[in-house]
């Protein structure tokens, strides 16, 4: 079973910036937070992943809890083509553990 | 990030036969590849994990002799759905994890496009 929780939906405007919660309070010590989306009929798409310091990269930020029991990805200016199913996922098993995945949120990008 | 492809993208079939679908890691070494299943407005199910040479291991309730993995290189998987009914009709995604050398380090797991498998 997928160990995170993610509120179903959400809408952003266009050009504002998206953030997207996620609750993972059961998250073991070694275990990664990994976020990936999916566009409509489309194969995921690796985002951004993390273990305990905020992470940067190209597409997105991904901000941690300092008790690891949550994090937040931020699309800092959200246009229409991020519309789709974000996924946040921990790693079980480590390094070599599977994606499970959950139900994700449906971010809507309003113009 | 790192490339996996999917073949065909798309694949119709009549009940009965037998459809297989190629996985590639276009740019990188895939030492672990995944499959999985996605049903309309339902999220994706990890059917089979794989490692190079040996034998798939299955999810529970995925039957092993229906769904038949190969990964006999560390580019390549393949997926064959044998005597293909309606109900397998849905969306096969596969996932390979490696040496890719992207930034986002080797332990990450990049998806494929899909394969959208109708039986009639």
């Amino acid at each position: 079973d997928a160990k995170t929780t993610q509120p179903t939906s959400m809408d952003c405007a266009e050009g504002r910036a998206a953030n997207l919660p996620c609750n993972h309070s059961t998250i073991s010590g070694n275990e990664y937070v990994y976020w990936y989306r999916q566009i409509h009929s489309q194969g995921p798409q690796y985002i951004i992943h993390g273990l305990k310091n905020n992470e940067t990269n190209e597409m997105a930020s991904l901000i941690i809890t300092e008790d690891r029991k949550s994090s937040t990805l931020i699309l800092p200016h959200a246009t229409l083509r991020d519309t789709a199913v974000y996924y946040c996922i921990v790693r079980v098993g480590g390094s070599q553990g599977n994606l499970i995945f959950g139900k994700g949120t449906k971010l809507s990008v309003k113009p | 990030g790192a490339v996996v492809s999917q073949h065909p993208s798309w694949v119709i079939c009549k009940s009965g036969t037998s459809v297989k679908i190629e996985c590639r890691s276009l740019d990188f070494q895939a030492t672990t590849m995944f499959w999985y299943r996605q049903f309309p407005k339902q999220s994706l199910m990890l059917m089979a994990t794989s490692n190079e040479g040996s034998k798939a291991t299955y999810e529970q309730g995925v039957e092993k002799d229906k769904f038949l993995i190969n990964h006999a290189s560390l580019t390549l998987s393949t997926l064959t759905v044998t005597s293909a009914h309606p109900e397998d009709s849905s969306f096969y995604i596969c996932s390979a994890r490696g040496h890719s050398r992207g930034a986002s380090g080797p332990d990450t797991q990049y998806f494929g496009p899909g394969t959208r498998l109708t039986v009639l």
